[in-house]
């Protein structure tokens, strides 16, 4: 299995900041890379895909970069609704893998 | 705007076998994706079980395999995780899942918290 590893692990901000979560594959994905969006008590949500397409009615602060073994998810200004835990998830071979989370608190 | 909505019991005993059904909300869509299950253990990451296309088409993680069966049933629009010799390690909230490709999730179910306890 193709292991995903993100870092931080958890991060505190402020409201406006811009704020980037790293994820790195265990070996190259090329661009199969998907990032979600996780409220406490709720299902996540599709952020990106394809490491850098934004999904229909996701924020435009939100974007996506990064290609093979290592990516980037930024957040420019950062809003009250965006404290989440964030998870990446590469879609590239079966089985599909998650990182470990991200979550992002308030400062 | 497609919904998914999982059912089945809550607790279940460690040995036995976790059952879940998952409703989809628009049978026009079914052939289009996958259908599959993702849970996610108190407090801990998102782990992806395994999906059904409504064909029949099966993708199992190995690391569950041989205690799993993903079916779908085309005249119910449902689908179905039987998970078998459950321990407490199988704690953890369920989520049903539409998937392209079997691997990216666009739509969730809102989650059943199945706990494995005597």
């Amino acid at each position: 299995d193709i292991q995903m590893t993100q870092s931080p692990s958890s991060l505190s901000a402020s409201v406006g900041d811009r704020v980037t979560i790293t994820c790195r594959a265990s070996q190259s994905i090329s661009d199969n890379l998907n990032w979600y969006q996780q409220k406490p008590g709720k299902a996540p949500n599709l952020l990106i895909h394809a490491a850098s397409y934004l999904q229909s009615g996701a924020p435009s602060r939100f974007s996506g970069s990064g290609s093979g073994t290592e990516f980037t998810l930024t957040i420019n200004s950062l809003q009250p609704e965006d404290f989440a835990t964030y998870h990446c998830q590469q879609s590239h071979s079966h089985p599909p893998t998650f990182g470990q989370g991200t979550k992002v608190e308030i400062k | 705007q497609v919904l998914l909505q999982e059912s089945g019991p809550g607790l279940v005993k460690p040995s036995e076998t976790l059952s879940l059904t998952c409703t989809v909300s628009d049978s026009s869509v079914t052939s289009r994706y996958f259908w599959g299950w993702i849970r996610q253990p108190p407090g801990k990451g998102l782990e992806w079980i395994g999906s059904v296309s409504n064909s029949g088409t099966t993708y199992y993680n190995p690391s569950l395999s041989s205690r799993l069966t993903i079916s779908f049933d085309a005249s119910k629009n449902q689908f179905s995780l039987k998970l078998s010799s459950v321990t407490a390690a199988d704690t953890a909230v369920f989520y049903c899942s539409g998937e392209l490709g079997g691997t990216t999730v666009h739509y969730w179910g809102q989650g059943t918290l199945v706990t494995v306890s005597s």
